[in-house]
Order: C-alpha cells, then structure tokens, then sequence
C-alpha cells in the first residue's frame, strides 16, 4: 500500500489568498489525484496529475484558480487561488495502487481548508 | 455523476453482519464494482472490488447479482470502528485514463452498541 501525508493538515485564511496543499507519497506513482469535498458533501475530482505532463481538470475546474505541480514521482501541490468563503471545504489527493494493489486507490488524510 | 444509487443511511448493532446494498443498473461489460468508505475526518478507504464473481478480503465480502445491476457489500461482524460513509462506485478496470472515482452520496453506516 502507498502512504500519503499532506501538509498542511488545515489552515485558516483570509479571502483573497492563496494556499498551495502539499502532497507527498512513500513510493513512486504515475498519477496522482487531487479531490474535493465541501461539507457534508462527497468527495469531487478536481484534476488528474501525471509527472511530466499538464494536469487533466475536471470539468468546472481550471487552471488558473487551482494550479498544480507535478515536479516528481512521488510529490504533487495544489494551490487554491485568490480564495473566496466557496473554496472552504477538504482537499485530498490520492494514488492509484502499483503491484498487487493496482487497482486500489490511497488517500491521504486531507487539507481542511476555512476561507473567511 | 454518480451511476449508483445507495440508501442514504442504514442502523446496524454490533457484532451483527451489515449488508450494504447498491443498484448500478446501467453498469457496462467492462466495468467493476468497487466499494470504499469514509471514517469521520479521513481519507476514503478501499475495501473490496469485483467485477461478476463474489469477492472477499479481510475486511468484507462483495456479492454481484448475476445480471450485475447491484451488488451487496457485508460486513460480516460489524465494530464500532466500523461506522462509516460507504461508497459505491463503477468504474472500469486498470488502465490508461480510466482511473477516475465517481463518488455519490454513499451510505452513512451506523454501528450501535
């Protein structure tokens, strides 16, 4: 199984600011996901990232207001821009399995994210 | 959006087996039934897969009808470690850019002493 730590784990911020999410994995990974989930909600892919390449988003999801990063095999960031009050909710990312745990997706423990 | 449908909530008493079921009647030949779940301020947990066959693990069994258009997941003896969001989701198997979960609303299990 893979291990994914995120940091921050929350965060408090003031609207209008942005917070790059870090995302880092205990072995090497192709593609790595970043979802969110708004309270109570479920969870919704925001983008796909392959190291090397753009990231894949979503629809109603763009670039300019989540940017990622995909600088290696086993780290990934997600930053939320010029925050509004909307974007507060858990950002997680997440990896497909290799080996014999292919296909299974892990994920990490999430960013809580509060925008006032 | 989602292509399951599962019962919003659902009671279970300790040490009792939960059945937790889910519809997928447009379910397409080559995609499988996975099932992950929610613990309170965690990341979603795999359980189990399968794509025709019944399926167990350490953790669970999967039965898929033979028409495959819904499956059940059980829990054999239910824990209070056990009370949970459980997400039902079709998705096609390894490969290429078909990696992506579809989450719905799932079902919020509640283990009762």
């Amino acid at each position: 199984s893979a291990v994914i730590s995120q940091k921050p784990s929350r965060d408090i911020c003031q609207r209008g600011t942005s917070l790059t999410i870090q995302c880092q994995v205990d072995s090497q990974v192709t593609m790595m996901f970043w979802y969110r989930q708004q309270p109570g909600q479920s969870l919704t892919l925001i983008a796909t990232a392959n190291q090397g390449s753009e990231a894949t988003y979503e629809s109603g999801f763009v670039i300019d207001k989540f940017p990622i990063s995909r600088p290696n095999l086993t780290f990934s960031t997600l930053t939320v821009s010029n925050m509004s009050p909307e974007d507060s909710s858990i950002y997680l990312c997440s990896v497909e399995g290799t080996g014999r745990n292919y296909n299974e997706q892990f994920f990490g423990p999430g960013t809580r994210l509060t925008v006032l | 959006d989602a292509k399951t449908t599962q019962p919003p909530s659902m009671d279970c008493a300790e040490g009792r087996a939960a059945n937790l079921p889910c519809n997928h009647s447009t379910i397409s030949g080559n995609e499988y039934v996975y099932w992950y779940r929610q613990i309170h301020s965690q990341g979603p947990q795999y359980i189990i897969h399968g794509l025709k066959n019944n399926e167990t693990n350490e953790m669970a069994s999967l039965i898929i009808t033979e028409d495959r258009k819904s499956s059940t997941l059980i829990l054999p003896h239910a824990t209070l470690r056990d009370t949970a969001v459980y997400y039902c989701i079709v998705r096609e198997g390894s490969g290429g850019s078909n990696y992506k979960l579809t989450f719905g609303k799932g079902t919020l299990l509640t283990v009762n002493p």
